[in-house]
């Protein structure tokens, strides 16, 4: 069993605030790296799939970055907002299986 | 485009029942997987249905079973329940497997053992 480990665990921040969590995952078998936003009630939504060492992706104000070498991943959220307020999950692919971890619950205070 | 549909959204069983869970997948997608998602834990894989056959799974017991037909909809089907199998049950399609494309997640079942 392949250990995915996402910190912190919950996480509380005034609106406007900038943010950032981390995912962080086994440097072997290493597919893909996928992020998801999951809030309550609906089903998880994609953010990012990432591939390669360095990759950088970004959408609107949230942003991820990925390093394979080492075995992590961070997602940054810039100027968060009250709709940011999710679980945030990462999910490590082998190609084969998805891997979760067991997510940070950002909470936006406004 | 209809997303990835689940039925039902919950459901209460007693321990030893048996139950079914249903599961549409995003059009255009032919493969199916399903997660258990226990109480604070993160999704587990159970185990992936492509071309009508598993291919892969998780580390699950025998009691977990599953089907996909042809039209690509899947079921799962988990026997003799225990108070343990009590979690957000979430299905996953995607275009075909392995691959690193996303899966899109139906929004589950919550399963109740009594």
């Amino acid at each position: 069993i392949l250990n995915v480990e996402q910190s912190p665990q919950s996480l509380h921040v005034q609106e406007g605030d900038s943010t950032n969590f981390t995912c962080s995952f086994p440097s072997s078998n290493f597919y893909a790296l996928h992020w998801y936003r999951w809030e309550t009630a609906k089903s998880p939504e994609a953010l990012f799939v990432m591939t390669l060492n360095g990759d950088e992706k970004k959408k609107g104000r949230i942003s991820a970055t990925l390093n394979t070498k080492e075995g992590y991943s961070y997602l940054y959220i810039k100027g968060s907002q009250p709709e940011d307020s999710a679980t945030y999950l990462c999910a490590f692919n082998t190609g084969n299986q998805f891997y979760f971890g067991t997510g940070t619950s950002l909470t936006v205070i406004p | 485009d209809a997303g990835v549909t689940q039925s039902p959204t919950h459901l209460i069983k007693t321990r030893g029942q048996q139950v079914t869970l249903r599961c549409s997948p995003k059009s255009g997608h032919d493969t199916v997987s399903w997660y258990q998602q226990a109480l604070g834990q993160g999704p587990q894989f159970i185990f992936q249905y492509y071309e009508e056959e598993e291919r892969q799974r998780g580390n699950f017991p025998d009691r977990f079973s599953g089907h996909q037909f042809p039209n690509y909809s899947s079921e799962l089907n988990v026997n003799a329940l225990l108070l343990g199998d009590s979690a957000l049950y979430l299905c996953a399609s995607s275009p075909r497997p392995g691959s690193p494309y996303e899966q899109y997640f139906g929004p589950g079942t919550r399963l109740t053992v009594t």
